[in-house]
Order: C-alpha cells, then structure tokens, then sequence
C-alpha cells in the first residue's frame, strides 16, 4: 500500500465552474476526511466519513460543496461555482477505527486556484 | 469561542539546542492530542499522540507533555537537525464527535 493519493495535485478553474476532486484513502482504513487549508493556516475540518456514511459536515460548509464515498472506499469532493475564495489546498486523510485511536494519514493534497 | 494558538509564527533555533513549542487551547474538552508535521506543499506527517489522562510521551528524540489543567502542550525535538526544520501543527480530538482541530502551526527552523 503507498498511502493515501489524490487526484489531481493541481487544478486552475474560472470563477463558477465546477470542480472534483478525488481520494483514495489506505485501503484498510474504514474513516475518510476532507480538510482545507490555506495558506499559513492549519487544516480546517470539511467533512468525515465512517464506511460509506457521512458522518460529519462543518457549519462552515457551504451548499456548494458535496462529498461522497460510494462503497466506503475512495471519495470525491466536488465543489460548484466556485468562487475565488475557494482557492486552498485540499487534503484528505483516513484512519482506522479499529487501531483504538484516530491517526490520520494525509494524502499529498489537491492545490485549487479559482482565477 | 473555541481557539487552538501556537506559539510564534516562527522558531529559529541553532543544531544541536532543543525546540519547544507550545500548542494552547480554550474551550476545548480533548479526547486526544497529536502533532504533526507538514513540509511545503505537501500534506501533515502523523508524530505523536498524547491522551487525555497521560502527562507525557516520547518517541525518539521527540516529546510531548499534556496539561489539561493548564490547557496546553508542550513538543520538544531534542539535538535538533537541519532536517528538523518544518512547520508543526497541533491538532485536538474533543471527546464528543470526530472532528479533529487543527492549531495554525510553527514554522520552524534549524540554523546550522
């Protein structure tokens, strides 16, 4: 297993153009997290999910984003007209739930610039 | 409202001398805390995890202490390296939900 990967590492959009973006977590790893971060920033938490369920969504997240985890294997964040101040990296992480504590292990991110 | 500071923008220290840095945290009930590290342009490395009901943790030449009294924790990279050189975030797991929050980190760097 190489970790958690990411597809694409960057994407350049026009201001209300849609956006996916896709993770595929270590494969063992039942628990699946979207975090933003920009710059000089930590990661803020988007949404979790545990298998297939959607546990956890962030007030902070606007109806324009939507995640999915069909199957409770890879996931994808898709984001809607979007908006300059959607530029950030995206990260995912996974973890399993069956280790007792929640270690998370990042992917390499995807870099998002809404020109 | 709930906040996650850590200390200074920025740590410079020399090769050799120990780093500290210091992650606080105001309404805040933690299940867990971790540290992680994060080099340009790519996504936070897992360090170390403390519980709640655990004062200290060791890993190498790295050690976490956690103070639920005080609120805060402590991260030491003893005999820094150049290679040390990176930001750290804290990160906080309250007891109740899966969130995790993420402080805004410290860039930190050994001088040669």
């Amino acid at each position: 297993d190489t970790g958690v990967s990411q597809d694409p590492r960057h994407k350049i959009t026009k201001r209300g153009q849609n956006v996916t973006f896709r993770c595929d977590p270590i494969s063992e790893h039942n628990r699946l997290y979207w975090y933003r971060q920009t710059l000089g920033q930590g990661p803020e938490f988007l949404t979790y999910f545990q298998n297939e369920a959607q546990l956890e969504k962030s007030r902070l997240l606007s109806d324009r984003f939507s995640a999915e985890r069909p199957k409770g294997s890879f996931s994808t964040l898709e984001i809607q007209r979007t908006e300059q101040g959607d530029s950030a990296m995206y990260l995912c992480a996974s973890s399993s739930s069956g280790m007792g504590t929640d270690t998370q292990y990042f992917g390499p991110g995807t870099r998002l610039t809404v020109l | 409202s709930q906040k996650i500071e850590q200390n200074s923008e920025a740590l410079n220290i020399q090769e050799g001398k120990t780093a500290t840095l210091t992650c606080n945290y105001t309404n805040y009930s933690p299940a867990y805390l971790q540290w992680y590290r994060q080099d340009p342009g790519r996504g936070p490395v897992f360090l170390l995890l403390i519980r709640e009901n655990e004062k200290e943790k060791r890993k190498e030449r790295l050690k976490v202490t956690f103070d639920t009294t005080l609120k805060q924790s402590l991260f030491h990279i003893t005999a820094s390296q150049p290679a040390d050189s990176a930001t750290y975030l804290c990160a906080l797991q309250p007891n109740t939900g899966n969130q995790f929050y993420f402080g805004t980190g410290t860039s930190l760097t050994v001088i040669p």
